[in-house]
């Protein structure tokens, strides 16, 4: 059963700041990580995908995967109050089309203006 | 095009009773998941459909939980009984298909079970 952990539990940054999030999970052969937002009271929302090692950049996020360390991150670079929410990391579990995601317990973040 | 749609937003349900979620995914999606979210488990799967065949039922939720999908459409969760340790917020996702395909999210239900 492919785990997924997400640190840190919460995270409160000033307006501006960089934030760093991680994401670690423990079957090599996962296929795609994804990163979801959910705000209060609403259903999580897809940010931004990966699949292969490396980096991706979308705006202001970034992602990195090392598959090697079996590790991701996703970084928002000028944070902004509205990005106060919980963030979710997601693992695609098997290569074929018929994949679910696994999802971590995920990183609440506050942007204080 | 709107995205999914659950009914009721809220429901409160007294110990032993039924209770029937609804849930209307995207418009020509052919994958739909039922998860149940929770402070200390997070995202469960609950059930999983593609094309209204059920490809995964969420093996330890099995006993009192169950899903249908009557249509491409509309689909049900069914909660029998129910018990206060079912509180919780389900959401209802659809995607196009394909295993990569973003899942989009219905806004959920919060259940609160006395």
């Amino acid at each position: 059963q492919e785990k997924v952990q997400q640190s840190p539990e919460s995270l409160i940054v000033p307006e501006g700041a960089m934030v760093s999030l991680n994401c670690s999970f423990s079957d090599s052969a996962s296929q795609s990580i994804w990163w979801y937002q959910q705000h209060p009271g609403k259903g999580p929302k897809a940010l931004i995908s990966i699949f292969s090692n490396g980096n991706k950049k979308e705006g202001r996020l970034t992602v990195y995967l090392n598959r090697a360390s079996l590790h991701v991150s996703l970084h928002i670079k000028d944070s902004q109050p509205s990005d106060s929410a919980v963030y979710l990391c997601a693992v695609s579990m098997i290569p074929s089309s018929f994949s679910k995601l696994v999802f971590g317990q995920g990183t609440s973040l506050s942007v204080v203006p | 095009d709107a995205g999914v749609t659950q009914t009721p937003r809220h429901e409160v349900a007294e110990k032993g009773q039924t209770i029937i979620l609804k849930c209307e995914p995207v418009s020509g999606h052919n994958d739909l998941f039922w998860y149940r979210q929770t402070k200390i488990q997070g995202l469960e799967l609950l059930s999983y459909f593609r094309s209204k065949s059920l490809m995964e039922d969420g093996g330890a939720f099995k006993d009192r939980f169950k899903a249908e999908m009557l249509n491409s459409s509309f689909s049900t969760l069914k909660i029998q009984p129910t018990e206060p340790k079912d509180s919780a917020v389900y959401l209802c996702a659809s995607r196009t298909g394909g295993g990569q395909d973003t899942q989009y999210f219905g806004p959920g239900t919060r259940l609160l079970v006395l």
